[in-house]
């Protein structure tokens, strides 16, 4: 069973700095892209961010480029996002998800997703 | 970037109707690249939905997806209770590259 297990939210002040993590099993993690997705609590998905396979490739929305850097770790099936310079309005659930598809880079639909974790902007 | 327009915002319905969700793309969305996913309180989005008509494993045949170019429908054929959730439309593959997702659509219990 594919699993995905976000941890590393919690409240920060504007300016500062978070990384979450995104714990991967139940399938062979290097051959799929991967993703951030985050919700702001009664609101509507926004994508974040994506990374291929092999981690070279990464893309980012327009509203974190910049401040935020997706990586990930092949060996240790772990997906990150590292926010620095974090805002009120960053405050969101954090979703990884995974592409559904096999390949090197990131182009096709989210299946499954994570539970998400908060992440609280505020001082 | 292509935008996407659900509607209506919010359904009020009950058991065993029928409950059609639209999504309306601002561009022509080629191959397809369309997928729904539904959301219920405290959860995560699930996959029912991708190809703008291929139904997710394990999703009921109740759900069905159509539609191409800027015009996509979700269709629930007889609502059962856990159906009530929101409904979000996604919009994948395209290049240079963002994912973008319609606001939503809420399937509320009349």
């Amino acid at each position: 069973e594919v699993q995905l297990l976000e941890s590393g939210g919690g409240l920060v002040q504007p300016g500062g700095s978070l990384r979450l993590s995104c714990a991967a099993s139940g399938f062979t993690f290097s051959n799929y892209a991967m993703n951030w997705v985050r919700q702001v609590p009664g609101r509507g998905l926004e994508w974040v961010s994506g990374i291929g396979g092999g981690g070279d490739d990464t893309y980012y929305a327009d509203s974190v480029k910049g401040r935020f850097t997706i990586s990930r770790d092949n060996s240790k099936n772990t997906l990150y996002l590292q926010m620095n310079s974090l805002r009120a309005e960053d405050t969101a659930v954090y979703y990884c998800a995974k592409d559904a598809v096999p390949r090197n880079s990131v182009w096709d639909w989210f299946d499954p997703w994570g539970r998400g974790t908060l992440v609280a902007v505020s001082s | 970037e292509i935008v996407l327009t659900q509607s209506p915002g919010t359904l009020s319905l009950s058991p065993g109707e029928r409950a059609t969700l639209s999504c309306r793309a601002s561009q022509s969305i080629s191959n397809s690249y369309l997928a729904w996913y539904q959301q219920k309180p405290g959860q995560a989005p699930r996959l029912l939905i991708y190809g703008a008509s291929s139904r997710a494993t394990g999703i009921p045949d109740r759900f069905s997806g159509s539609g191409s170019g800027t015009d996509f429908t979700l269709a629930i054929s007889r609502l059962e209770p856990e159906d009530f959730a929101v409904y979000y439309c996604q919009h994948y593959g395209s290049s240079p590259f963002v994912y973008t997702f319609g606001q939503g659509t809420k399937v509320e219990s009349k």
